[in-house]
C-alpha cells in the first residue's frame, strides 16, 4: 500500500537557522503530496501542497517542490522562528486505489531563541 | 467562521466501557473523516462519510466500533466495549468536497485513555 516516510525528531535549531525535514511517498502513480502543521493545543492545518510533478508549494515561509524522480517533497525554510515550533507532517493522496490521505508519523521541530 | 469542533477534549474510562465522540464540521462541508492518532505516529483513517453516507469504511473495526452522520452534518464516533489498545487521540475532519488536493480542516481531537 501507500506510504510516507519523513525524517524523525526532535529537530532542535536555533532562530534563524535554515531547515530541511525530509519525505518521500511510495505509491501507484504519482499523488498529490502536502505538509501539515500541528501548533501546540491546536488540530491539524494545512501548510503547503502540490498536485503535480515540479509544483512548488509555499506559505509562511515555507517552500516544498514535488521531485517526480523521488516522490520526495522536502519542506524548507531559510530562516526559522520560535513560532514555528511544531510538529510536521508530510502526507500524500493517491490518484488512485483506496484514494484515503496517507501521512507520515511526524517531526517535531523546536527553535530555540 | 468556525472550525471543526469536536468534544469532549479528554476522555479517560475503563477497558470494556462504551464511549463516543462528536464532531461538528464547518458548515457546507459535505466530507466528514475519522482518524486516530496513536502516539508518535501520523493519523490513520477510520471511515469518510459524503454527505450521510460512509463511502471508505474499510479500517473500521466494525466489531467494536460504530459511526453515524445523520442529516449529513454531524457525526458520532462510538466504541463499544473499548479496549486497553484504542488509546489514542481521534481526529475529525471535513472538506468542501473529495478530490485531488483537496483541504482538510482538522478538529484539535479526543483525547482517549483507556485504563
Amino acid at each position: 500500500g501507500d506510504s510516507v516516510t519523513q525524517m524523525e525528531g526532535p529537530v532542535t535549531l536555533s532562530e534563524e537557522a535554515f531547515l530541511t525535514i525530509n519525505c518521500t511517498y511510495t505509491a501507484t502513480g504519482y499523488p498529490s503530496l502536502f505538509w501539515y502543521v500541528q501548533y501546540p493545543g491546536e488540530g491539524l492545518q494545512l501548510l503547503l501542497k502540490a498536485t503535480k510533478a515540479d509544483d512548488k508549494g509555499s506559505n509562511k515561509g515555507f517552500e516544498a517542490t514535488y521531485r517526480k524522480e523521488t516522490t520526495s517533497f522536502h519542506l524548507e525554510k531559510g530562516s526559522v522562528q520560535v513560532s514555528d515550533s511544531a510538529v510536521y507532517f508530510c502526507a500524500g493522496l493517491s490518484g488512485t486505489g483506496r484514494r484515503a490521505l496517507t501521512f507520515g508519523s511526524g517531526t517535531r521541530l523546536q527553535v530555540q531563541p | 467562521e468556525a472550525g471543526v469542533v469536536q468534544s469532549p477534549r479528554y476522555k479517560i474510562i475503563e477497558k470494556k466501557q462504551p464511549v463516543a465522540f462528536w464532531c461538528n464540521p464547518i458548515s457546507g462541508h459535505n466530507t466528514l473523516y475519522w482518524y486516530r492518532q496513536n502516539l508518535g505516529q501520523g493519523p490513520e483513517l477510520l471511515i469518510r462519510y459524503e454527505n450521510e453516507e460512509a463511502v471508505d469504511d474499510s479500517q473500521l473495526p466494525k466489531d467494536r466500533f460504530s459511526a453515524e452522520r445523520l442529516k449529513g452534518v454531524d457525526s458520532t464516533l462510538k466504541i463499544q466495549p473499548a479496549e486497553l489498545g484504542d488509546s489514542a487521540v481521534y481526529l475529525c475532519a471535513s472538506s468542501q468536497s473529495f478530490g485531488e488536493g483537496e483541504k482538510l480542516f482538522f478538529g484539535s481531537g479526543t483525547q482517549l485513555s483507556v485504563l
